[in-house]
């Protein structure tokens, strides 16, 4: 079967790093993408790894091995407002659609 | 300034009165799709369109009905409400079925239904 884990709630202090695990089993693999939703809110695009290795984006990195079925988001120099969900998404090739983990509730205390 | 627009942001209704949830995108995409979310569930798609008149089941179609008669809207369809079918509804575009590897989905602002 089709299959995400990621932790499902994380704390961290403002001003601190913290790193989101995603590990996936899936029958294929198209990319994996990282969302991060607000409650209530849509959720809105992070980050898309396809290939082995980081990417960077300002405060927020992304990592990828496909060998091990592992992704990490790293979020640096927390802010209050990265208090939220955080989705892993693999696009698993079957019709182009997303398997959605259940998301990491984020919150960042002062 | 590109986007995708749902509607209504909220609405309560009663158990079998049909409704219609629209779904309108700016950005000309191809692809769409709508999502349902649950606590403890996550996302869960609904129903997608690869493009006009093109459409297919998600995991979760059953009560569902949708139509792609114009590139741009993707309206869906609850013929008869039950209130199992009380959640949070997003609807989701992409450029076509490779570029939404790349740009990822844009999210409509939700739809809260509640079906009492």
């Amino acid at each position: 079967g089709q299959n995400i884990d990621q932790p499902t709630e994380m704390t961290a202090t403002e001003g601190a790093i913290v790193q989101i695990n995603c590990t996936y089993q899936t029958s294929g693999f198209n990319g994996l993408f990282w969302y991060q939703q607000h409650a209530g809110e849509a959720p809105t695009f992070l980050s898309y790894n396809v290939l082995d290795g980081l990417e960077e984006k300002g405060r927020f990195s992304s990592f990828l091995s496909r060998s091990k079925g592992y992704s990490y988001l790293l979020l640096k120099e927390l802010q209050m407002k990265d208090s939220a969900s955080y989705l892993c998404a693999v696009n698993a090739g079957n019709n182009r659609k997303l398997i959605w983990g259940l998301g990491t509730s984020l919150a960042v205390n002062p | 300034e590109a986007q995708v627009t749902q509607n209504p942001r909220y609405l309560i209704t009663v158990t079998g009165k049909k409704l219609t949830v629209t779904c309108s995108q700016n950005m000309n995409h191809e692809y769409m799709s709508w999502y349902r979310q649950d606590p403890g569930l996550g996302l869960r798609q609904i129903y997608y369109s690869m493009n006009v008149e093109v459409t297919d089941k998600g995991d979760v179609p059953e009560g569902y009905k949708v139509s792609r008669k114009e590139k741009r809207n993707f309206p869906l369809i609850l013929e008869s409400p039950s209130p199992n079918q009380t959640s949070l509804y997003f609807c989701a575009s992409s450029l076509d079925r490779n570029s939404a590897n790349y740009y990822g989905y844009t999210f409509g602002s939700g739809t809260r239904l509640t079906v009492v």
